[in-house]
């Protein structure tokens, strides 16, 4: 079947302006995960989603950041008045479960702030 | 700060040779897994082994835990030019839900 699908895969956008990722996880999984990447940060996790429901957001940098799922499936991160220090390749991920499965990641969007 | 920490940061070896990766991390966990990523995109999961287990087999691939040293590591033998990529230790602690919290990588050559 299909896996994890992400769009855009590129985003360019200025400084200020606001930006909205989007995720498709594979049909069936109930867990979906956020993480970011960056050459100064390495991989870091944003947010976790059981369902439609986000138990666990610490890793969301800001207020500037925000994600919500719909219908268990499709996720949306959206980030507000990005800054330069957004700039990254966001990746999203799902699983079965959120208990010790494998997850399935996507290909990314490549998010460049000018 | 990252859970993980991984070394070394770059290897490069000759094709057929094997390529040992290591990870360190600081807390209990409930497995730890292993990544392979491309080009700096999406992820590929390769190997999972949870605090239970000691070792673990797949293919060319070889992990081992050791809980008592909080280290892993993984072993890729007979090496091909196809196997050049970043790897990734990513840990799941307990009472953390399903986050993975991932070490700096590995970026390894494999020359033909």
């Amino acid at each position: 079947g299909a896996g994890v699908s992400q769009s855009p895969s590129n985003k360019v956008t200025e400084k200020g302006k606001d930006v909205e990722l989007r995720c498709d996880p594979i049909s069936g999984h109930t867990a979906l995960y956020w993480y970011r990447q960056s050459l100064g940060q390495g991989l870091e996790f944003l947010i976790y989603f059981q369902g439609n429901s986000a138990p666990d957001k610490s890793g969301l940098p800001s207020d500037r950041f925000s994600a919500e799922r719909t219908g268990g499936s499709v996720s949306t991160l959206t980030i507000q008045r990005t800054q330069q220090e957004d700039s990254a390749v966001y990746l999203c991920a799902s699983s079965w479960s959120g208990e010790g499965n494998e997850q399935f990641f996507g290909p990314g969007t490549r998010l460049t702030v000018l | 700060s990252q859970q993980g920490e991984e070394d070394p940061q770059a290897l490069s070896i000759q094709e057929g040779e094997n390529a040992t990766m290591n990870c360190s991390y600081k807390t209990s966990i409930n497995n730890l897994q292993w990544y392979r990523q491309n080009s700096g995109r999406g992820l590929v999961h390769l190997i999972l082994i949870r605090s239970n287990e000691r070792e673990k087999h797949s293919g060319r691939l070889r992990v081992t835990l050791d809980t008592s040293k909080k280290s892993s590591s993984l072993l890729i033998t007979a090496s091909r030019a196809a196997d050049t990529a970043s790897y990734f230790c990513a840990t799941r602690l307990y009472n953390q839900g399903g986050k993975l919290i991932f070490g700096q990588g590995t970026e390894l050559s494999v020359k033909p």
